[in-house]
């Protein structure tokens, strides 16, 4: 695919319920980032992944939030322990990485997963 | 830290009218600025960009020029449509220490009338 892609599109969970959000990038962007935008808000900064190097995880609201991410590819977002706060519109985004480190460029945004804990 | 702020809204305008909706960043460095617009239903995708002082990102009507001195970047666009009608992000990324920030603004909502 041309995009990035994101699933579920929607889920409905129960409160207390652990939940899995899965992003796949763009082929070959190596930076790769996760943002929750609660309704009529902006966006919130999650985590940040840039090839190896240790993840940004300062804006991970609390320890009930963790992100993983195979390589270059594929990452996953985990809820534990679901909250109604939680309930917002997960977004992944990933962009390139200028070889000098330069990094100034365009993040490409898949769909979202919309998240409603009961 | 580094940070942006947007005007707030929602801004209403008729079809036809000059838009500008504010913009201003705090960053150590030379930091990259976008909008990005969000439209009723659909992800988030870039509008414009400008990575230097004095230049100006313009896409679809909208232009929005990097002013260093002022440590803004508003957008504009002369005639807005129907269409136009969505939220506008405005955001920056930047390198401080070796650690890569990419913050936007709070989005402000556009609504115009036919």
């Amino acid at each position: 695919g041309a995009g990035v892609s994101q699933s579920p599109s929607n889920k409905v969970t129960e409160k207390g319920k652990d939940v899995e959000l899965r992003c796949d990038p763009i082929s070959g962007h190596t930076a790769l980032y996760w943002y929750r935008q609660r309704l009529g808000q902006g966006l919130e900064f999650l985590i940040y992944f840039q090839g190896n190097s240790a993840p940004d995880k300062s804006g991970l609201p609390s320890d009930r939030f963790s992100a993983e991410r195979t390589g270059e590819s594929v990452s996953t977002l985990t809820i534990q322990r679901t909250q109604q706060e939680d309930s917002a519109v997960y977004l992944c985004a990933s962009s390139l990485v200028g070889r000098a480190g330069g990094l100034r460029e365009t993040q490409y945004f898949g769909p979202g997963t919309r998240l409603l804990v009961l | 830290g580094d940070s942006v702020t947007q005007m707030e809204g929602p801004v209403t305008l008729s079809e036809e009218a000059f838009l500008t909706i504010n913009c201003t960043y705090t960053a150590t460095g030379y930091p990259s600025l976008f909008w990005y617009v969000q439209y009723p239903g659909e992800g988030l995708q870039l509008l414009l960009k400008a990575t230097k002082a004095d230049d100006k990102g313009s896409n679809k009507g909208f232009e929005a020029t990097y002013r260093k001195e002022t440590t803004s970047f508003h957008l504009e666009k002369g005639s807005v449509q129907v269409s136009d009608s969505a939220v506008y992000f405005c955001a920056l990324s930047s390198t401080t220490s070796g650690t890569y920030k990419y913050i936007f603004g709070t989005g402000t909502r556009l609504k115009v009338l036919a």
